[in-house]
């Protein structure tokens, strides 16, 4: 079936510091969701994309639609230590109300 | 503004016992959905329901049976509970806006099997 893959797995940064992670599919999406989850929660929703090569921001995000639609890829501008967390993809299985989950990049702030 | 809402918080089982998690969205979606989350893992689709009267199978559905009661309320229910079930649950609903969709997701049920 339909996977989503993200990278990187997790990452461990400066406080200030900028951070990029992506997710790659192996079919097309035609929406692509950005999640945070902190611990004991519910994952959030940070960004939806709808459209091939869309960019949006949300405050010090910025999230990407990938022209090929197989892609999409979110960064966090400044991080401070809240930003922590994981953060995860997710988009529909084509011609589906069907969600699936990248597994996820852990960030980690160092202050 | 409740969004949604599951039921129960916690819950500890024998292996064996049978119990259904309730969850309930004020947001008139269409759409609802039950994913688990192991430790360290992202989130596995169990079931999810398009729209009310039908309900369709996820990544891992075995074990568990679902009810679409109304268009706010999508209940899991697991039989016969095993240690393989120890998870957090959440549910979520969708909704179709002219741009597309987007799904919420409540605060999950923290299950554990013994």
């Amino acid at each position: 079936g339909q996977q989503l893959n993200q990278s990187p797995q997790s990452m461990f940064i400066q406080e200030g510091e900028d951070v990029s992670m992506n997710c790659t599919s192996s079919s097309i999406f035609n929406t692509w969701l950005w999640y945070k989850q902190e611990p004991g929660e519910g994952p959030v929703l940070l960004i939806a994309l709808y459209k091939a090569g869309e960019l949006t921001s949300n405050g010090r995000l910025t999230a990407q639609f990938g022209i090929t639609r197989k892609d999409s890829f979110l960064n966090i501008s400044a991080s401070i230590p809240s930003d922590v967390g994981i953060y995860f993809c997710a988009g529909p299985t084509s011609g589906t109300y069907k969600y699936i989950f990248g597994t996820g990049t852990r960030l980690k702030v160092l202050a | 503004n409740a969004g949604v809402t599951q039921t129960p918080k916690f819950q500890v089982l024998k292996t064996g016992q049978s119990m259904t998690l309730q969850c309930a969205q004020d947001m008139n979606h269409n759409s609802m959905y039950w994913y688990r989350q192991d430790p360290g893992m992202g989130l596995r689709l169990i079931y999810y329901s398009a729209s009310e009267g039908t309900t369709d199978k996820g990544e891992v559905p075995n074990g568990y049976n679902v009810s679409r009661l109304n268009k706010r309320e999508f209940s899991l229910r697991l039989e016969s509970a095993a240690p393989s079930q120890t998870s957090v649950y959440f549910c979520a609903s969708s909704e179709r806006s002219l741009a597309g969709n987007t799904i919420y997701f409540g605060e999950g049920s923290w299950l554990t099997v013994v």
